[in-house]
């Protein structure tokens, strides 16, 4: 079964650096989603991106997050400078078209030191 | 906003039991998942129901769209079913965005 895959699994970086998630979505999905998810709560809505642009964000996706899709299969969500409440579980989702699911990758374990 | 609810917030089975998670929403959907969350973080898609009835070996989900609830039935349950079940509703006309909620963690014990 076609999967979404991110990389890195976990990652731990000092409060003020930048950070970049990174996403494979399954190849022919056209709609693409970050959501996060802090410890013990549950998951929220980042920003959905689709015909290369943002399509809906959160009020949690402000200046210091952005998305891109440099290419015809990744999806980066990137992070200018953490802070330590950006420490979270960060999931990315693709789905073929609005009549079927989402499916989530592994997601990327964040931890802001 | 898409108000969901889930209930219970807990609950602890004996290995073999059988249980219903229910999810109420606010307001009409046309997208609806269930997702198990395991130990490790991964969320795992287990239906994908605005609608109707599925069944997928031990586990089945049924929504019923226009009272605004779905429910996910676990039989006979299995240690390995442990984790946090969650809920998530969209509505594509309102930019398609998923509302999780709080989940229903599940822990079935030997």
């Amino acid at each position: 079964e076609p999967e979404v895959t991110q990389t890195p699994s976990h990652q731990v970086t000092q409060m003020g650096q930048e950070v970049i998630l990174r996403c494979v979505p399954i190849s022919n999905h056209l709609y693409f989603y970050w959501y996060r998810q802090i410890l013990g709560q549950k998951v929220e809505f980042l920003v959905s991106f689709y015909n290369n642009e943002i399509s809906e964000k959160s009020e949690i996706f402000d200046d210091q997050f952005s998305v891109e899709r440099p290419d015809g299969s990744n999806f980066t969500l990137k992070i200018r400078s953490t802070k330590l409440e950006d420490s979270a579980m960060y999931f990315c989702a693709s789905s073929l078209d609005r009549d079927h699911g989402y499916t989530f990758g592994s997601g990327t374990r964040l931890t802001v030191v | 906003g898409i108000q969901v609810e889930q209930s219970p917030p807990d609950l602890i089975l004996q290995e073999g039991a059988n249980s219903t998670l229910r999810c109420n929403f606010s307001d009409s959907v046309n997208n609806l998942q269930w997702f198990h969350q395991n130990p490790w973080g991964q969320l795992i898609n287990l239906f994908y129901i605005p609608s109707g009835t599925k069944q997928n070996g031990r586990l089945s989900a049924t929504t019923v769209a226009t009272e605004r609830y779905s429910l996910l039935y676990i039989s006979s349950s299995q240690t390995t079913d442990s984790g946090v079940y969650f809920c998530a509703v969209g509505d594509y006309n309102q930019g398609g965005k998923l509302i999780f909620g709080q989940g229903t963690e599940l822990s079935v014990k030997p």
